[in-house]
């Protein structure tokens, strides 16, 4: 069965330092892994995705994400964090069906 | 945004009526899904559609039903709503192995 941890409900950072946000999944064959954001009261949208290729992907705002198949991991990091960065952060993976999975969020604050 | 609509956009009901919450997209997408959020769960899959008529249940189906009866409508019913059918509704559509895109939701109250 597929499944995503995501295993801190709440990270704090503070503006221009480096963020990380985890992820670990579980699933059976090769994943495609995705990252969303929500901003308060929206809807989701999409970050970025991990198909096959360079372990290390970039996405929208500056984000980017590593992946790590021994470690079965897909931390999303940012270089140097923004107040706006400020979200609900979503780890996502589907495969083989279609279905996508997500786990339970994070919340990232970043502070001024 | 990708051509995505729910509706209505907020509904508040009684315990025990139907309800049904209708997504409508423009982009001609094979794969739909119903999604419901909830604090501490994250977004958990309902149901999802893998095109017209084919559907298959997600995580937590129990108590809802689904119809595709075109590629552009998703129609996800409650039966008979109970109050922990309370939640924000979330309709996605997808390409196979493509990103997902959402819809803004919809906020239902079972009082």
């Amino acid at each position: 069965a597929q499944s995503v941890a995501q295993p801190e409900d709440q990270v704090n950072v503070a503006e221009g330092n480096p963020l990380t946000v985890k992820c670990t999944y579980s699933v059976s064959g090769n994943p495609y892994l995705f990252w969303y954001v929500q901003y308060p009261n929206r809807g989701l949208q999409f970050l970025l995705k991990y198909i096959t290729g360079d372990n290390l992907v970039k996405g929208s705002y500056g984000f980017e994400a590593e992946f790590n198949k021994s470690q079965t991991s897909f931390h999303l990091k940012k270089p140097s964090a923004l107040v706006s960065d400020s979200a609900l952060y979503f780890c996502a993976v589907s495969r083989p069906s279609n279905k996508f999975y997500f786990g339970s969020g994070t919340k990232l604050n970043v502070k001024p | 945004d990708a051509g995505i609509t729910q509706s209505p956009r907020h509904k508040v009901t009684e315990t025990g009526t139907p309800v049904t919450l209708r997504c409508h997209q423009t982009e001609n997408h094979r794969y739909m899904y119903w999604y419901r959020q909830d604090p501490g769960h994250g977004l958990r899959l309902i149901h999802y559609s893998y095109g017209v008529k084919d559907t298959d249940k997600g995580e937590v189906s129990d108590g809802y039903s689904v119809s595709r009866s075109k590629t552009e409508d998703f129609l996800l019913t409650l039966e008979s709503a109970t109050s922990s059918q309370t939640s924000v509704y979330f309709c996605a559509i997808s390409e196979r192995d493509s990103p997902l895109h959402f819809g803004n939701g919809t906020r239902l109250t079972v009082t």
